[in-house]
């Protein structure tokens, strides 16, 4: 088993460009996460889907969308790239979003926007 | 304001040493404390996760303990390897609703040769 995995590892935008990160899971896990970790920071949720079908916001979703493709992958996109999103994406997968059930991350994408 | 305060920032250690970091936290209402470890470049990856009820958890040379009524918990490092070098983060799942996890900035922990 691969455990979460993302595409790409690294990545450089010039500000208004977009992309798509990707995240996958192998875990049949039926909840996904999308986290950003900056600097001087702990870890903040941008977004997450608890099942197949279903995206709700988390602290941080303001200049994000995501998608809940199947119950595998779940990708965040941004549509307007600025330098305020340079950070580390953290993708995330759990069996439920219930309290007892451990996240299990991915290995990261480093994005840059100039 | 719910939040997750880490001690020390960050710290240095001879191989085969014992170290503790702190960890003291304001989230309530409160379900469980997670320890990750993070090493460079990678994901956090899960050393304990503790419940109210519990006071001391092991994993292998990590041992955490959690006091619920003050509001704090540290992670134990017992005789430290090298490979123990990355970032321990502690987190606080907050209530039983929605996915709140709320993060702590970290601990740097650098151990030497």
């Amino acid at each position: 088993n691969a455990g979460v995995t993302q595409t790409p590892k690294f990545q450089v935008l010039k500000t208004g460009q977009s992309m798509t990160l990707q995240c996958a899971q192998d875990m049949n896990h039926n909840s996904m996460y999308w986290y950003r970790q900056d600097p001087g920071m702990g870890l903040r949720l941008i977004y997450y889907s608890a099942s197949e079908g279903t995206t709700d916001k988390g602290e941080v979703p303001n200049g994000y969308n995501v998608s809940r493709l199947n119950k595998r992958e779940f990708s965040l996109r941004l549509e307007s790239a600025a330098p305020s999103q340079t950070s580390v994406y953290f993708c995330a997968s759990s069996v439920q979003t219930g309290p007892s059930y451990e996240q299990y991350f991915g290995p990261g994408t480093r994005l840059t926007v100039t | 304001k719910n939040q997750v305060e880490q001690s020390p920032q960050s710290l240095i250690i001879l191989e085969g040493k014992n170290c503790t970091l702190q960890c003291n936290y304001t989230v309530s209402p409160f379900s469980n404390l997670r320890w990750y470890k993070q090493d460079t470049g990678r994901g956090p990856v899960s050393l304990t996760i503790m419940t109210f009820s519990e006071n001391t958890k092991s994993n292998g040379r990590y041992t955490a303990t959690l006091d619920a009524d003050t509001k704090q918990s540290s992670l134990h490092i017992t005789a430290s390897q090298l490979s123990d070098s990355a970032s321990y983060i502690c987190v606080v799942r907050e209530g039983q609703a929605g996915t709140a996890l709320i993060f702590g900035k970290g601990t740097t922990l650098s151990v030497s040769s």
